[in-house]
């Protein structure tokens, strides 16, 4: 497809479990970011990634959250022994490019609803 | 510590009639300000963006209003129609050309009714 694909788009598990969540981001596209929203709230910033490496990881809450791009592409984020208070979206955006007149624009994904039990 | 304060955190207005929705910051160091439009079930989408170096922007229907010495911008809606309906997030961010470390405001649920 042309845009940011995310998998799953619905993901329930149980406190303590492992969770992936994986973002295709569109074609050509350099920068890719994750962004959690929780209910009722704007999107709030986790990482983002020029090329394969994580140029920002700042807004990882804990050391639980992990994010790879190990090939440029498509990138993983990853929750350890998640906690009820994981729950929410996780949004991946991406853009053409980091810096340079018109990289202003992020282009999101539907996002990945993370229900923890 | 909430860095770019929205209000209203819902509206209603009536169909033809001009939505406004109102964002603050305190950094001063931000200089890029985008206003993102999300439908249920779906990703924000960048809407339209400013930088301070402009008082207002216009992209048809929608226009930013940017008052750097008050440390505020807003969104008006033109001719405000049902497909409008949508939560709208404002945003800021610093660099030169910074757009990967964006704070969002809360939303405003914007509601349009016949």
């Amino acid at each position: 497809g042309a845009g940011v694909s995310q998998t799953p788009s619905n993901k329930v598990t149980e406190k303590g479990k492992y969770v992936e969540l994986r973002c295709d981001p569109i074609s050509g596209h350099t920068a890719l970011y994750w962004y959690r929203q929780s209910l009722g709230q704007g999107p709030e910033f986790l990482i983002y990634f020029q090329g394969t490496g994580a140029a920002d990881d700042s807004g990882l809450p804990n050391d639980r959250f992990f994010a790879v791009r190990p090939e440029g592409s498509v990138s993983t984020l990853k929750i350890q022994r998640t906690e009820r208070g994981d729950s929410a979206v996780y949004l991946c955006a991406s853009s053409l490019s980091r810096t340079g007149p018109g990289s202003g624009e992020l282009f999101f994904g539907e996002g990945s609803r993370l229900t923890v039990l | 510590q909430q860095q770019v304060k929205q209000s209203p955190q819902s509206l209603i207005v009536q169909k033809g009639g001009i939505s406004i929705i109102n964002c603050a910051y305190e950094n001063t160091a931000f200089d890029y300000f985008p206003w993102y439009q999300q439908f249920p079930g779906k990703g924000p989408a960048l809407l339209i963006a400013i930088r301070p170096d402009v008082s207002e922007k216009k992209e048809g229907r929608f226009t930013i209003s940017f008052n750097k010495s008050a440390k505020q911008f807003s969104l008006h809606i033109m001719d405000s129609q049902p497909g409008d309906s949508a939560t709208y997030f404002c945003a800021a961010s610093m660099g030169d050309f910074g757009n990967e470390k964006l704070t969002f405001g809360t939303g405003t649920r914007l509601t349009i009714i016949p």
